[in-house]
């Protein structure tokens, strides 16, 4: 069963640091994706991973997945208030294949 | 991008009615479209996959007589909380994914059974 860890589940930040939020998996898959999530919203697509080794970056954010550790990243750089939100990685096997989600993070930003 | 509208957004109804969610691809073809329940500060858990056509599959713990689901084309797929009591009360997502897509998400429906 494919089971999908995300840690740290809350994190508090000082605005202007850096932070990773890690994401583990227990299979092998090389497909991940991350989701911003706004308090009383759906999910927002961040991120789609599909390969070994694929980086990629939006603004203050940057994901990356080593599909050997079972591992992607969410490194956040200079956080900033509006980057305040809950953040889920998610895992399928392929395209129609249910998702399976982290426990997400909570991340707040503090002026 | 790929657009999936879901209505109502919200619903407010008392114990022991049925109420019905809607989830519409408007822009592709959903070949497959997913239901998934979220309580407060809980992650998303999916509670049934549905492929046009076909009967749903259902999720271990998720009651089929409860929460029927109807896939009867490419576009809509509806979620029908039936009889729904206070501990229904959640907030409920779809999402549509076509020929080799990514899922894309609805906006939610809040529903809050009295």
């Amino acid at each position: 069963e494919l089971k999908v860890e995300q840690n740290p589940l809350f994190l508090s930040m000082q605005e202007g640091k850096n932070y990773t939020i890690y994401c583990n998996y227990s299979t092998t898959s090389d497909r991940l994706y991350w989701y911003r999530q706004d308090p009383g919203k759906s999910l927002e697509s961040l991120f789609v991973l599909l390969s070994n080794g694929a980086v990629k970056q939006e603004g203050r954010l940057m994901a990356s997945l080593d599909t050997k550790a079972r591992l992607s990243t969410l490194h956040i750089t200079a956080a900033v208030h509006d980057l305040s939100a809950t953040y889920f990685c998610a895992v399928d096997m392929e395209y129609g294949n249910k998702l399976v989600f982290g426990a997400g993070t909570i991340l707040r930003v503090k002026s | 991008g790929a657009v999936v509208s879901q209505h109502p957004s919200r619903v407010i109804c008392k114990s022991g009615t049925s109420v019905k969610i809607e989830c519409r691809s408007l822009d592709f073809q959903a070949t497959t479209m997913f239901w998934y329940r979220q309580f407060p500060k809980q992650s998303l858990m999916l509670m049934a996959t549905s492929n046009e056509g076909s009967k749903a599959t259902y999720e271990q713990g998720v009651e089929k007589d409860k929460f029927l689901i109807n896939h009867a084309s490419l576009t809509l797929s509806t979620l029908t909380v039936t009889s729904a009591h206070p501990e229904d009360s959640s907030f409920y997502i779809c999402s549509g994914t076509g020929s080799n897509q990514p899922q894309h998400f609805g906006d939610g429906t809040r529903l809050s059974i009295l």
